[in-house]
C-alpha cells in the first residue's frame, strides 16, 4: 500500500523558512515523479512544483508564484521528498500535500494527509 | 495560465440520483483533465484521469467525458460516501502548468 507521510509543518513568522519532508513507502520511490500541492484553509488546490526521478534527470519544475522561493529535492536513499520554503508570506498559510504523479500525465494518484504551515506574526 | 471553471458551485442531490458536474477550460487542453473528490479533513482522491479513465479502485458509477474545453463528471447513482467537494485539474502543456478548478460541492438534498 502506498503511504506518504508529511512532516515539518508549524507556525512560522513572515519572512521565515521551513523545510517539509514526505516519507514514502509501498512503492519504488526512486522511480517516482513527485509533486507538492497546497490548499489554503477553506480554499482550492494549488500545484507548487515537481521533481522527476533521478533516472529521468531529477529535474524540477515550479509554479510561477513560488519559483525562486520554494525548492523541491529528494533523497532516494531514505525514500524522502523535501520542500524548502523560504521568504514565507501570510498567504502561504496552507496544508501542504506530497503526491505521486501518474504515469500518463501530471495528475496526482496518491496523496499524503498533509502538513499545516501557518505563517503569522 | 489555463483557467478552469467548475459549475455549478453547489449541487444538491438526493441519494440514488444522478449527478452531473461540469468543468470548462479557458483554452483547449485535449483530454488532459483529471477529477478528484475531497471529504472534510481528508486529502483529495483521484477519480478520473485522461478525461475518462477511472483510477484504480474507483467505482463504475463515476464516469468522465469531454475533450477540448468542455468536460463532465457523472455519478450515476449517488451513494452517501459521494457527498464531497469535486475538483477538476488540467495538465496540458510543457513545462507543466497545472491548474485546478474552484470545486463543486455535492450536498445532500
Amino acid at each position: 500500500e502506498v503511504q506518504l507521510v508529511e512532516s515539518g509543518g508549524g507556525l512560522v513568522k513572515p519572512g521565515g523558512s521551513l523545510r517539509l519532508s514526505c516519507a514514502a513507502s509501498g512503492f519504488t520511490f526512486k522511480n517516482a515523479w513527485m509533486s507538492w500541492v497546497r490548499q489554503a484553509p477553506g480554499k482550492g488546490l494549488e500545484w507548487l512544483g515537481r521533481i522527476k526521478s533521478r533516472s529521468d534527470g531529477g529535474t524540477t519544475d515550479y509554479a510561477a508564484p513560488v519559483k525562486g522561493r520554494f525548492t523541491i529535492s529528494r533523497d532516494d536513499s531514505k525514500n524522502t521528498l523535501h520542500l524548502q520554503l523560504n521568504g514565507l508570506h501570510t498567504n502561504d498559510t496552507a496544508v501542504y500535500y506530497c503526491t505521486t504523479e501518474g504515469v500518463r500525465g501530471v495528475y496526482f494518484d496518491h496523496w499524503g494527509q498533509g502538513t499545516l504551515v501557518t505563517v503569522s506574526s | 495560465e489555463i483557467l478552469l471553471t467548475q459549475f455549478p458551485a453547489t449541487l444538491s442531490v438526493s441519494p440514488g440520483e444522478r449527478a452531473t458536474l461540469s468543468c470548462r477550460a479557458s483554452q483547449s487542453i485535449s483530454r488532459n483533465l483529471a477529477w478528484y473528490h475531497q471529504k472534510p479533513g481528508q486529502p483529495p482522491r483521484l477519480l478520473i484521469y485522461g478525461a475518462s479513465t477511472r483510477a484504480t479502485g474507483v467505482p463504475v458509477r463515476f464516469s468522465g467525458s469531454g475533450s477540448g474545453t468542455e468536460f463532465t463528471l457523472t455519478i450515476s447513482s449517488l451513494q452517501s460516501e459521494d457527498f464531497a467537494v469535486y475538483f477538476c485539474q488540467q495538465y496540458n502543456g510543457w513545462p507543466p502548468s497545472i491548474t485546478f478548478g474552484g470545486g463543486t460541492k455535492v450536498e445532500i438534498k
